[in-house]
């Protein structure tokens, strides 16, 4: 099994649809992330979070929102969804000051909104 | 804050030739650097990282990356490409204290027979 799993794996939607995007992880790591890839344009953080009750912007958290219900678990929402946010989403995790410095992440998320 | 180029978007090579891949950074603070591959439908995995000592690092699948830090720039090479590297290149940047990874815009290296 995958340590980082990300559900659904693709999604097909309308515009001003609410959608959730769910991130569960068994790696033990505090903190967590929300990427999301765009061709050519590589990934940008959407949100992250070192613990529970620590949830920071990214340089592009506008038009989402995310919930960390608990440790092992990140969700993504987009309140109201448009088609500029058709994207790949990823979910990442990180161990902090004890780990060796990389992310891990998992599968993706396809996201089209029609 | 801190930035990455990618120089180059694409890069086609044939079977069994050199490759280079350039990346340089931009930061005010020491970082750490890594290279992640993704290959075609698929998610990202490490290649390889630096994260001090040796600026020489080796990763899997035969490649390897130099630190040089007056240059700022952190380039993944192999002497050899096989079809199966055929994938996208990210180079990223972590800030040693906060490990928020920043991203290049990739580089997609396509290996031709």
């Amino acid at each position: 099994d995958a340590d980082v799993t990300q559900t659904p794996r693709n999604r097909i939607t309308k515009t001003g649809k609410r959608i959730m995007l769910e991130c569960s992880q068994t790696k033990g790591h505090d903190r967590m992330y929300w990427y999301r890839q765009d061709p050519g344009l590589g990934l940008r953080l959407i949100y992250y979070s070192f613990d529970v009750k620590d949830i920071n912007k990214g340089e592009i958290s506008d038009g989402y929102s995310v919930s960390r219900q608990a440790q092992a678990k990140f969700s993504l929402s987009l309140e109201s969804a448009i088609p500029n946010q058709t994207a790949l989403y990823f979910c990442a995790t990180h161990s902090g000051s004890r780990g060796t410095g990389e992310l891990f992440f998992g599968e993706g998320s396809r996201l089209t909104v029609l | 804050a801190q930035s990455v180029t990618q120089l180059d978007s694409q890069v086609p090579v044939f079977e069994e030739a050199p490759v280079e891949l350039r990346c340089n950074y931009s930061s005010s603070v020491s970082v750490y650097l890594f290279w992640y591959v993704q290959y075609p439908n698929q998610g990202l995995q490490l290649l390889l990282k630096y994260l001090s000592g040796s600026t020489l690092v080796k990763g899997i699948n035969g490649f390897e990356a130099e630190f040089n830090k007056s240059q700022t720039s952190f380039h993944l090479r192999k002497p050899s490409v096989h079809i199966s590297d055929t994938a996208e290149y990210f180079c990223a940047v972590s800030d040693r204290s906060n490990y928020k990874l920043t991203f290049g815009k990739g580089t997609l290296l396509t290996v031709n027979p």
